[in-house]
């Protein structure tokens, strides 16, 4: 049982260029969200999905694209990479909170990004 | 919307003694919860402790506990016989009834001194 991965752990990108970080839960977790983590903040909720073919946008979303297209799998796409998007970036899971289960989310090791 | 102040950017404590981080929380929900996580400097966030608002007794998880109260809209992680491996940031998360996630506070660098 691996839990919440996140690949890559580092990654630097130019101005402009596009790439996915890509997310993966094995607990069967319906509920999958992405976060962003600056100096001097809490986590910031980018995006999150309740379930496959499912999604919605967080606090700041702007920038980012996700799709939902398995179960396991909710990878983050950046695609016009900008400075103002270096930042550490979390994936997390739980049971769904709409379910009533327990819902107490996962969080993946993490992603720094550093955009040039 | 949500929000969650942790009011003190660092704490200092000797080894073995005790020491309570503070957090407030504002919502109009009833029904919520609430969660302590642990970042150290591997940047891993790892779940310290949970409380669900409907009970009205505070949780305990070891040397961790909490001090809930609901009407104060406080929540407060008091760490018992501290550790070296206690240092490190911990954030303070609030998760409401619906499906948009925690909202955390900024955080408080914790600080043990040998």
């Amino acid at each position: 049982n691996a839990g919440v991965t996140q690949t890559p752990k580092f990654q630097v990108l130019k101005t402009g260029q596009s790439m996915t970080l890509q997310c993966a839960q094995d607990m069967n977790h319906e509920y999958m969200s992405w976060y962003r983590q600056d100096p001097g903040m809490g986590l910031r909720l980018i995006h999150y999905s309740v379930g496959a073919g499912i999604t919605d946008q967080g606090e700041v979303p702007n920038g980012y694209n996700v799709s939902r297209s398995t179960t396991e799998d909710f990878p983050l796409r950046l695609l016009s990479a900008a400075p103002s998007q270096t930042s550490v970036y979390f994936c997390a899971s739980s049971y769904s909170p709409l379910s009533g289960r327990t819902d107490t989310q996962y969080f993946g090791p993490g992603t720094r990004l550093t955009v040039l | 919307a949500q929000t969650v102040t942790q009011s003190q950017p660092e704490m200092s404590v000797q080894e073995a003694e005790t020491v309570t981080l503070s957090c407030t929380y504002d919502t109009s929900e009833s029904d919520y919860y609430l969660f302590w996580y642990k970042q150290p400097p591997s940047r891993q966030m790892i779940l310290v402790i949970r409380q669900e608002a409907y009970k009205q007794q505070n949780a305990t998880e070891n040397r961790f506990s909490v001090n809930f109260q609901k009407a104060a809209k406080s929540f407060s992680l008091k760490i018992s016989d501290s550790q070296l491996g206690d240092a490190a940031m911990y954030f303070c998360a609030y998760l409401g009834g619906g499906a948009d996630g925690l909202t955390f506070g900024k955080g408080t660098h914790l600080i043990i001194q040998p």
